[in-house]
């Protein structure tokens, strides 16, 4: 069964620092892979997607993440952090034969003045 | 603007009480979900529905059941609600045959005393 994990509960970050919050997955098979944000009191928006091709994708608000197969890993990063960045941060994986994403964690991004 | 529509945005509610959360997109999107959001626990799905008179059981269907009589609803019942049901419900939609990226409703907060 996949699976999807997020080592890091919380990473505190001084403001225009950089970032990157990690994420591992467990599959047998051929994966979709996303970051969805969530700020306080609000429903998920999607950050960014890997689908195929290459394996740095970009994002929304200057994100990025690396997929590598070898490590399972799809890290997010960020070269200088807001204080509007602060939110949660959410990995998660679609099998290709499925619709469903399997959520991680999630990571708590508290970007300080 | 288009989107997921979920009802009501908070609950109080008494174990054993049968409860509803409502949820309505849009977007003719085929496939919708169920997803409950756990301090720690990340994102889980109840149950999900890859298109109209269809659903299946996701990791944490128990006490939980849903139904999809047309493209646009997609209701989430409670028949007898215990406390362990307190947490945040998230409507979501997705096209099926895309990319799998799932739109989110704003949440459910469902407090069970």
């Amino acid at each position: 069964a996949q699976s999807v994990t997020q080592l890091d509960s919380q990473v505190p970050v001084f403001e225009e620092a950089p970032v990157e919050l990690r994420c591992n997955y467990s599959s047998s098979v051929s994966v979709y892979l996303f970051w969805y944000v969530q700020y306080p009191n609000q429903g998920l928006q999607l950050l960014l997607k890997y689908l195929s091709g290459s394996t740095l994708v970009k994002g929304i608000n200057g994100f990025e993440a690396e997929f590598n197969k070898s490590q399972t890993s799809f890290h997010l990063r960020k070269p200088s952090v807001h204080i509007s960045d602060t939110a949660e941060y959410f990995c998660a994986v679609r099998m290709d034969s499925s619709y469903k994403l399997i959520f991680g964690s999630g990571t708590r991004l508290l970007v300080r003045p | 603007i288009a989107g997921i529509t979920q009802a009501p945005t908070s609950q109080i509610l008494a174990a054993g009480r049968r409860m509803t959360l409502r949820c309505t997109q849009d977007m003719r999107h085929n496939a919708m979900y169920w997803y409950r959001q756990d301090l720690g626990l990340g994102l889980r799905l109840i149950h999900y529905s890859n298109t109209a008179g269809t659903t299946g059981k996701g990791e944490v269907p128990d006490g939980y059941s849903v139904s999809r009589a047309n493209t646009d609803d997609f209701p989430l019942t409670l028949a007898s609600a215990v406390p362990s049901q307190t947490s945040v419900y998230f409507c979501a939609s997705s096209k099926t045959g895309g990319t799998g990226e799932l739109f989110f409703g704003e949440g459910s907060r469902l407090t069970v005393l």
